[in-house]
């Protein structure tokens, strides 16, 4: 069976300081690994998603992220955090010919001045 | 853009009431989802539809059951709701090509 690990459940940076959020992965095969958000009172939007190739992968709003299978780790990363990117960060593993996402617990993200 | 949407952003019901949570998508995706959220424990499905009258249960589907009569519309359906189900539910579609799961914003539902 898939499983996610998030293990920070909140993390607070200062606004300009660099982010990186950890996720762990669990899976027999090769995982399509995914990073959304959601900001309060939103649904959740997909920031990037990994499926093969490049191990480093761009995403949306300045983040990337990097998969590392020796670790089992897809962490999310940005250099320089702006206060809008205070939200809730969720980590995902899927596989080919299975449709069904495995969610992590959420790292919440908070920005300070 | 694919679209989803539903019916209610807030929701408060009485214990015992029938519960109806609306999801539409217009991007003709043949698989839907049903999640609850909650603090601490994610996202966890309920119920999952990959196609027309076609379901199947999820990790934690008691209390619940669901509705595709139309590829478009998937509904989910608490029979008596109760207090424990009070929690936050997201929709999503997916793009069979990518796998990737587009969600709607959220019914908040409240049971006292």
């Amino acid at each position: 069976a898939q499983s996610v690990t998030q293990p920070d459940i909140h993390i607070t940076v200062s606004e300009g300081a660099s982010l990186e959020l950890r996720c762990n992965y669990s899976y027999g095969a090769t995982p399509y690994l995914f990073w959304y958000v959601q900001s309060p009172g939103q649904g959740l939007q997909l920031l990037l998603k990994y499926f093969s190739g490049d191990t480093l992968v761009q995403g949306i709003k300045g983040f990337e992220a990097e998969f590392k299978r020796s670790q089992s780790s897809f962490n999310l990363r940005k250099p320089s955090v702006h206060w809008s990117d205070a939200a809730e960060y969720f980590c995902a593993v899927g596989a080919v010919g299975n449709e069904k996402l495995t969610f992590g617990t959420g790292t919440r993200l908070t920005i300070i001045p | 853009d694919v679209k989803v949407t539903q019916s209610s952003r807030y929701l408060v019901k009485r214990t015992g009431e029938k519960v109806f949570l609306e999801c539409v998508q217009d991007m003709d995706h043949e698989n839907m989802f049903w999640y609850r959220q909650d603090p601490g424990l994610g996202l966890r499905l309920i119920y999952f539809s990959y196609d027309v009258k076609m379901k199947e249960k999820g990790d934690i589907p008691e209390g619940y059951s669901v509705s595709r009569e139309k590829k478009e519309r998937f509904s989910l359906i608490l029979e008596s709701a109760s207090t424990n189900q009070t929690s936050m539910y997201l929709c999503a579609t997916i793009d069979r090509k990518n796998n990737e799961q587009f969600f709607g914003p959220g019914t908040r539902l409240t049971v006292l």
